[in-house]
């Protein structure tokens, strides 16, 4: 069964400093999807990135990028330049296809970025 | 352009109550699901459609139901609540249900307390 592990629970880091936020994810499927996704307070599920199983070339959009290394089953999120308004739960998921689109989601990691 | 759009945000119901919570999209996405998040969790799916008349079972579908008459309303039903279902929802949807890569977006939520 596909799985999704985030090994931090909670991270701090100073504002404008860069942050990487673990994932790494099990799949038997050739074909898959990788994703972050940003909570706020809020509540919202804000999508950030994605990175398809057969993409060579890292994603990247923004300040976000994502660091897909296949052979380690690792997709980690990095923030660069972090600023206050990243502070939040970040998810990472990965996507199966049985019958149709599934998203299996890690338990998250709370970011907290200090001025 | 709404997105995608819950009503309502908050609900308190008990035990044995009934309720729909509803969920409306305006991309003219093929693909809509349900998930749950409970505290310290990700979200897990509970059910999904990939075109009108057409709805199957994720993760954890006990204690819901769905239909899906159009392509916009996606409406998901709690027929007799429990406090296990204290949770919140959110709805997502997607436009190729069939793409691993393809991006799930979601609506705001809706915070549900069974007492």
């Amino acid at each position: 069964a596909q799985k999704i592990t985030q090994t931090q629970p909670g991270m701090f880091v100073q504002e404008k400093e860069a942050v990487t936020l673990d994932c790494t994810y099990d799949t038997s499927d050739q074909s898959y999807g990788l994703f972050w996704y940003k909570q706020p307070s809020s509540g919202e599920m804000i999508f950030l990135i994605y990175q398809g199983s057969y993409d060579e070339q890292n994603a990247t959009e923004g300040r976000y990028s994502l660091n897909f290394q296949k052979a380690r089953k690792s997709a980690n999120l990095v923030i660069s330049a972090s600023q206050l308004g990243d502070s939040a739960m970040y998810f990472c998921a990965t996507s199966i296809i049985q019958g149709a689109q599934k998203l299996v989601f890690g338990q998250g990691t709370r970011l907290t970025i200090n001025p | 352009n709404a997105g995608v759009t819950q009503t309502p945000k908050f609900q308190v119901l008990k035990t044995g109550q009934s309720m729909t919570l509803q969920c409306a999209q305006d991309m003219n996405h093929e693909y809509m699901s349900w998930y749950r998040q409970d505290p310290g969790m990700g979200l897990r799916l509970i059910h999904y459609s990939v075109g009108a008349g057409i709805t199957d079972q994720g993760e954890v579908p006990n204690g819901y139901n769905v239909s899906r008459s159009t392509t916009e309303d996606f409406p998901l039903r709690l027929l007799s609540a429990a406090p296990s279902q204290t949770s919140v929802y959110f709805c997502a949807s997607s436009s190729r249900p069939g793409l691993a890569t393809d991006t799930q977006y979601f609506g705001p939520g809706t915070r549900l307390t069974v007492l």
